[in-house]
């Protein structure tokens, strides 16, 4: 049974790093692409970006300047950094486990979310 | 980015009705349409890809059809487990996006 766990601080100051760890319980964990979805409080799902095996990342060009995704294979595990949190940043991240079927992009698996306040 | 837009944004109904949602496009994106089923406290659940494929697992009751920009989920026979929010989200381009979600709550 696949498993994705959030783990991280709930709260971040403003102006600091928000940073997140999920812990994936998979078969085949390098074969997907390993992704980051956020929403904000009363607003739609923001797909942040995702890695693969080789450390290669896709960022969502509205955050680009401030994400890093990392991957450590040998813990089937994967991370995000956002530098430089603001208010705007509140919200519920999850991560999610990505493929293709016949061309289309799913996610079929999700951690259930890990709410991160920014704030003072 | 494609703009994602959902009607209703919630809708109230009885277990038996029958309940559509509409997904539009803000341009087309062929059937590259998922759709997805989110309780709360939990992370969404797939049930349907490529606009009309239902996921495996996912009962039969829920169906997808559409192409281009006008897409509708629909449940057959509304049950107690399905009062939640229905997310739609497209992978034609980069970046992914979702609509504002559908939220099925109970009459």
């Amino acid at each position: 049974q696949v498993q994705l766990q959030e783990s991280g601080p709930g709260l971040v100051k403003p102006s600091e790093t928000l940073s997140l760890t999920c812990a994936a319980s998979t078969d085949s964990f390098n074969t997907y692409y390993w992704t980051w979805i956020r929403q904000p409080p009363g607003k739609a799902l923001e797909w942040i970006g995702f890695v693969y095996k080789t450390g290669n990342a896709n960022y969502n060009p509205s955050l680009q300047s401030r994400v890093a995704m990392s991957i450590d294979t040998s813990k089937n595990q994967f991370s995000l950094n956002l530098s430089s949190a603001t208010s705007a940043d509140t919200a519920v991240y999850y991560c999610a486990r990505a493929h293709t079927i016949f061309g289309v992009v799913i996610y079929d698996h999700w951690g259930q979310g890990a709410l991160v306040t920014v704030s003072s | 980015d494609i703009q994602m837009t959902q009607s209703p944004s919630s809708l109230s109904a009885s277990v038996g009705d029958i309940v559509t949602i509409t997904c539009r496009a803000s341009q087309s994106i062929a059937t590259y349409l998922n759709w997805y089923q989110h309780r709360p406290g939990k992370g969404p659940n797939l049930l349907i890809y490529g606009a009309s494929t239902l996921h495996r697992g996912v009962p039969s009751r829920f169906s997808g059809s559409g192409s281009g920009t006008e897409f509708t989920l629909t449940i057959s026979s509304l049950q107690p487990e399905d009062f939640a929010t229905y997310y739609c989200q497209q992978s034609y381009s980069t970046p992914v996006t979702f609509g504002l979600g559908t939220k099925v709550e109970i009459k």
